[in-house]
């Protein structure tokens, strides 16, 4: 059964550098999704990608982050001068039908940041 | 989007049909009702969605009343890795860029 995959389990990172997150979704589908979940919360949306543009993002997804699908198999989150307060699991998802319901979620990242 | 309530916890015996209820009153006539599942340290994984009436799959029954202002998922004969998480979403099948809003859920607790 495909599956999405991501990159890497756990990611430690200083507050104020870099990270980026990878993902690879299910081959045939078109539309993208990144969530996170800080520990003990509910499952947050924070951005949906199609056509290599952002169909929709919320008001977490601010310029700290971006995403970009770089080639025709990977899809990252990038989030700049991390604070502690991003540390969560950030799960990417991908959908078969635009903008679907039925989201395939990958295992997630765990991000520390320290 | 129309807000969901669901109990917050439920358990229940290995065995035992589970079913778990959510309340939507305000949703709206091009909502679908969809359930959700997580395991501790997973991804949310996508159980099962309906309209109206009822839908079956292999892992489980949606039965949604006439005026759909609630909806029950049903997991039969459950076992000790139905210990899980598990979520209703309201909203429309291609809405908002496929934002899916996630509640507490209902955290179900299989004992043997």
């Amino acid at each position: 059964e495909p599956e999405v995959t991501q990159t890497p389990s756990h990611q430690v990172t200083q507050m104020g550098q870099e990270v980026i997150l990878r993902c690879v979704p299910i081959s045939n589908h078109l539309y993208f999704y990144w969530y996170r979940q800080i520990l003990g919360q509910k499952v947050e949306f924070l951005v949906s990608f199609y056509n290599n543009e952002i169909s929709e993002k919320s008001e977490i997804f601010d310029d700290q982050f971006s995403v970009e699908r770089p080639d025709g198999s990977n899809f990252t989150l990038k989030i700049r001068s991390t604070k502690l307060e991003d540390s969560a699991m950030y799960f990417c998802a991908s959908s078969e039908e635009p903008a679907g319901v039925e989201q395939y979620f990958g295992p997630g990242t765990r991000l520390t940041v320290t | 989007l129309a807000k969901t309530t669901q109990p917050i916890s439920m358990d229940s015996y290995e065995g035992q049909e589970v079913n778990i209820t959510c309340s939507h009153n305000n949703i709206a006539t091009n909502d679908y009702i969809t359930w959700y599942q997580q395991f501790p340290s997973q991804g949310p994984r996508f159980i099962i969605q309906g309209y109206k009436t009822k839908v079956t799959n292999e892992v489980a029954s949606l039965f949604i009343p006439a005026d759909r202002k609630s909806s029950t998922l049903s997991l039969p004969r459950v076992s000790l890795s139905d210990t899980a998480v598990y979520y209703c979403l309201v909203g429309g099948p291609y809405n908002q860029g496929g934002k899916l809003i996630f509640g507490q859920g209902t955290e179900l607790s299989v004992k043997p």
